[in-house]
């Protein structure tokens, strides 16, 4: 089983700020990841597909790179909708399996 | 507008069973992948199982194999998992997920999910 660490747990980040989230894999899963967007209460959203493809909807500030184990999900100017719960996932090798997430809070 | 509503989560026993069904609709369901995610109370995501357009194709986190069944009904436009022998550890959200066309194994949109809870 390919286990993602996501790091940090709680990034801490004021409005219009900068956000760089990291996903690490515990093998290769080539550009075979996604990052999702979960709000309290709230099912998650698609964010980005195949490491760096923005999903139907997503605004540009999104961004996302990375192949091989070390991936990054980029929120250029932090919006204040923009504060949740951020998951990675691969879809490399079965089972299917998700980061334990990355908390970005309001400072 | 694509929808997935989930139904049929409850309390039940440990070792009991419970069904649970996925309402599709805004799209054509006979021509995608589901899958069924949990997430445990306070916790991260789980994927739990997965099947393709014609039931040719199942997938199962170890975890639930032998005990979960994943089936859908094209024609009702529904996916379902069956739930056996249920656990504690069972305890979740579960929510319905399509997958993507081209990447079958990531999933957008999910439903809003329904609450199992396994206790005695």
């Amino acid at each position: 089983e390919i286990v993602l660490t996501q790091s940090p747990a709680t990034l801490s980040l004021s409005p219009g700020e900068r956000a760089t989230l990291s996903c690490r894999a515990s093998q290769s899963v080539s550009s075979y990841l996604a990052w999702y967007q979960q709000k309290p209460g709230q099912a998650p959203r698609l964010l980005i597909y195949e490491a760096s493809n923005r999903a139907t909807g997503i605004p540009a500030r999104f961004s996302g790179s990375g192949s091989g184990t070390d991936f990054t999900l980029t929120i250029s100017s932090l919006e204040p909708e923009d504060f949740a719960i951020y998951y990675c996932q691969q879809r490399s090798t079965w089972p299917l399996t998700f980061g334990g997430g990355t908390k970005v809070e309001i400072k | 507008e694509v929808q997935l509503v989930e139904s049929g989560g409850g309390m039940v026993q440990p070792g009991g069973s419970l069904r649970l069904s996925c309402a599709a609709s805004g799209f054509t369901f006979s021509t995608y992948w589901m899958n069924w995610v949990r997430q445990a109370p306070g916790k991260g995501l789980e994927w739990v199982a997965n099947i393709n357009q014609d039931e040719s194709q199942k997938y199962y986190v170890d975890s639930v194999k032998g005990r979960f069944t994943i089936s859908r009904d094209n024609a009702k436009n529904s996916l379902y998992l069956q739930m056996n022998s249920l656990r504690a550890e069972d305890t979740a959200v579960y929510y319905c997920a399509k997958g993507l066309m081209t990447t079958p194994n990531f999933f957008d949109p999910w439903g809003q999910g329904t609450l199992v809870t396994v206790s005695s």
